[in-house]
């Protein structure tokens, strides 16, 4: 199975900071990276996906960049609203898997 | 819209088995395949298998063969999933999923609401 980590596990973040949120797969994964955004009490939804695609509809803070197997997810500028746990995900081959959360909280 | 609603919360004693649905609207049913994935209380997210719409061709993932099975009804674009064998560590949040795909890439989306299946005795 290929191994998702994803790092840091939690940050404190203010409003208005760059975020960068990492995810390492155990191998190669070419562009087979999605990014999911979690928040409390609602079920996942998709921000970017294939790497860099951005979901329509998803503000343009977001970006996603990375190949082969280092990626990751930038927010330009935090907004009261991107405060949520954020996921990687793997699909390249099954099982597809996740990392395992990147928490965003206020500073 | 493209939707997909679940089957409301279950409890659940160790041993038995429960089936939740996953009613699909707003596009073809029959073009999409289906993911399932869990969240266990406060835990990270799990993937369970895949069920293709078309062909009912399944793939699970190893920790659940034998427990799992996934399949549909298209006459109702409904999708289900049945776990037997339940015990208190499948307590979670479980989600259906439609699997979108491009040249570049497959990801999950919409998600369902999750059902909330709580294992008890």
């Amino acid at each position: 199975d290929i191994q998702m980590t994803q790092s840091p596990s939690s940050l404190s973040a203010s409003v208005g900071d760059r975020v960068t949120i990492t995810c390492r797969a155990s191998q190669s994964i070419s562009t087979y990276l999605n990014w999911y955004q979690q928040k409390p009490g609602q079920a996942p939804t998709i921000l970017i996906y294939a790497v860099s695609s951005l979901q329509s509809g998803v503000p343009s803070r977001f970006s996603g960049s990375g190949s082969g197997t280092e990626f990751t997810l930038t927010i330009s500028s935090l907004q009261p609203e991107d405060f949520a746990t954020y996921f990687c995900q793997q699909c390249y081959s099954p099982p597809r898997t996740f990392g395992q959360g990147t928490k965003v909280e206020i500073k | 819209q493209v939707q997909l609603v679940q089957s409301g919360a279950e409890v659940k004693k160790p041993g038995a088995s429960v089936k939740v649905s996953c009613e699909a609207s707003g596009y073809t049913f029959v073009s999409y395949a289906i993911n399932w994935v869990r969240q266990a209380p406060g835990q990270g997210l799990e993937w369970m298998g895949w069920i293709s719409i078309y062909n009912a061709k399944t793939k699970y993932a190893q920790k659940f063969q034998g427990r799992v099975t996934m399949t549909t009804d298209t006459s109702t674009s409904t999708a289900y999933m049945e776990l037997r064998s339940l015990r208190s560590d499948d307590t979670a949040v479980y989600y259906c999923v439609r699997e979108r795909g491009g040249t570049t890439s497959d990801w999950f989306d919409p998600w369902g609401p999750g059902t909330l299946v709580t294992v008890s005795s």
